[in-house]
Order: structure tokens, then C-alpha cells, then sequence
């Protein structure tokens, strides 16, 4: 089983450009969320999905689009990158069973550094 | 909106000795609780989980936490550090029919010889 799959591992962008970072899950989840982990402030939650379809915006949203036209796939793209978005990302995804959440199953990150 | 404190960012031991990371919930309805650990360049990995059962719950490697809804704490302890222990560790929070997750800033565990 790969769970979930991150892609790039690392990347380097000059400010301005545009791209996209690639999550898929294999586990038929549901739920899937983006989140940036930076020094000292832990993960930060950037968007999220509830299902195909259907996404929302979490803690940190502004500079990043989202959009899940499957329940295996949901790409994070940075529109215009900013040195302040260099960071770590990780997707997650989780499930509800019987109503209650489970916990998130997270990839393995993508590091970003925009100069 | 529930949220987490950990209490130290950085905490040091010896080989060993008490493992004790502190984690402070604010939820205004019943939580879910986890401890998640990362290693160097690698991703998060699911230690344990309160999900309303026990109160005292075990995880792998030795690891365990008890859920103090009079404290609002669910601090992670382990009675003897391994240096295979060094890393950093995260506590989080969701609602228990969402799973919209929050985290802490993370503690960094080093464990000397």
C-alpha cells in the first residue's frame, strides 16, 4: 500500500513562479488537507476537502488554490510564489468511520525554497 | 475552535530517564487527541489517539498518555528514553465528527547518552 504520495520531494522556485505540488492517496479516504510546517509553529492548515468536489479554506489559505475532481487526487498550487512560502508541505488524508473521524495519515512532504 | 499548547519547545534527557511532553487542549466539545513524532526529513507517524475510550492510552514504542479532561492536558510520557527516541513531537486535536485537525508547535525531544 503507498498511502499517501507526495511529489516533488524538493523544489526551488524564483519568486513569481507558478506550480503545483501533487498529492494522491490510495485509501479510498475522504477527507484530504494541505498544511505548511515552519520552525517553532508546528502544521498550519492551508485547505482542505471533504470530498470530491468539495474544498475549504483553513488556517493560512491566502496564496495557494486547491480542487479535488477526484477522491484520490488534491493538487496544492502556489500561484505566485513568495519567499514567505518556503516551507515543508504535507498532505494528509483521514476517514470517518460510523460517523467519528479517524486520525490523518500524512506523505512524506515536499520541501519548497523560493528565492 | 479547538486548539493545542505544548509546554517546552525543546526538551533534553538522558538515555534512560522519564520521558514527560506536555500538550494543553482547548476544545468546547469533547475532542479527540493524538501524538504524532517525525523524524529527520521524513513525514508525520501516528504515536497514539484518544478517542473517548480510556483515558490512559498506550501507543507504539513504549509510549503512552493519559487524557485529564480537569486539566485539559494529554501529556505524553515514556519511563525510559532511547536514543532512538530523539525527534520532534506533535499533539493535535479535532472534534470528533470533524477532521479538521490542529496542531502544536512541536517539541523537540534530544536524548543524551
Amino acid at each position: 500500500n503507498a498511502g499517501v504520495t507526495q511529489t516533488p520531494k524538493f523544489q526551488v522556485l524564483k519568486t513569481g513562479q507558478s506550480m503545483t505540488l501533487q498529492c494522491a492517496q490510495d485509501m479510498n479516504h475522504e477527507y484530504m488537507s494541505w498544511y505548511r510546517q515552519d520552525p517553532g509553529m508546528g502544521l498550519r492548515l492551508i485547505h482542505y476537502s471533504v470530498g470530491a468536489g468539495i474544498t475549504d479554506q483553513g488556517e493560512v489559505p491566502n496564496g495557494y488554490n486547491v480542487s479535488r475532481s477526484t477522491t484520490e487526487d488534491f493538487p496544492l498550487r502556489l500561484l505566485s510564489a513568495a519567499p514567505s512560502q518556503t516551507s515543508v508541505y504535507f498532505c494528509a488524508s483521514s476517514y470517518r468511520a460510523r460517523g467519528f473521524a479517524s486520525e490523518a495519515f500524512f506523505g512524506q512532504g515536499t520541501r519548497l525554497t523560493v528565492v | 475552535a479547538q486548539s493545542v499548547t505544548q509546554l517546552g519547545s525543546h526538551v533534553s534527557v538522558s538515555e534512560g530517564a522519564l520521558v514527560l511532553l506536555r500538550c494543553n487542549y482547548s476544545s468546547s466539545v469533547p475532542p479527540y487527541l493524538f501524538w504524532y513524532v517525525q523524524y529527520p526529513n521524513q513525514g508525520l507517524q501516528l504515536l497514539l489517539k484518544y478517542t473517548s475510550a480510556a483515558t490512559l492510552v498506550k501507543g507504539i514504542n513504549g509510549f503512552e498518555a493519559e487524557f485529564k479532561k480537569s486539566e485539559t492536558s494529554f501529556h505524553l510520557t515514556k519511563p525510559s528514553a532511547h536514543m532512538s527516541d530523539a525527534a520532534e513531537y506533535f499533539c493535535a486535536v479535532s472534534e470528533r465528527n470533524n477532521n479538521d485537525m490542529r496542531f502544536g508547535a512541536g517539541t523537540r525531544l534530544t536524548v543524551k547518552p
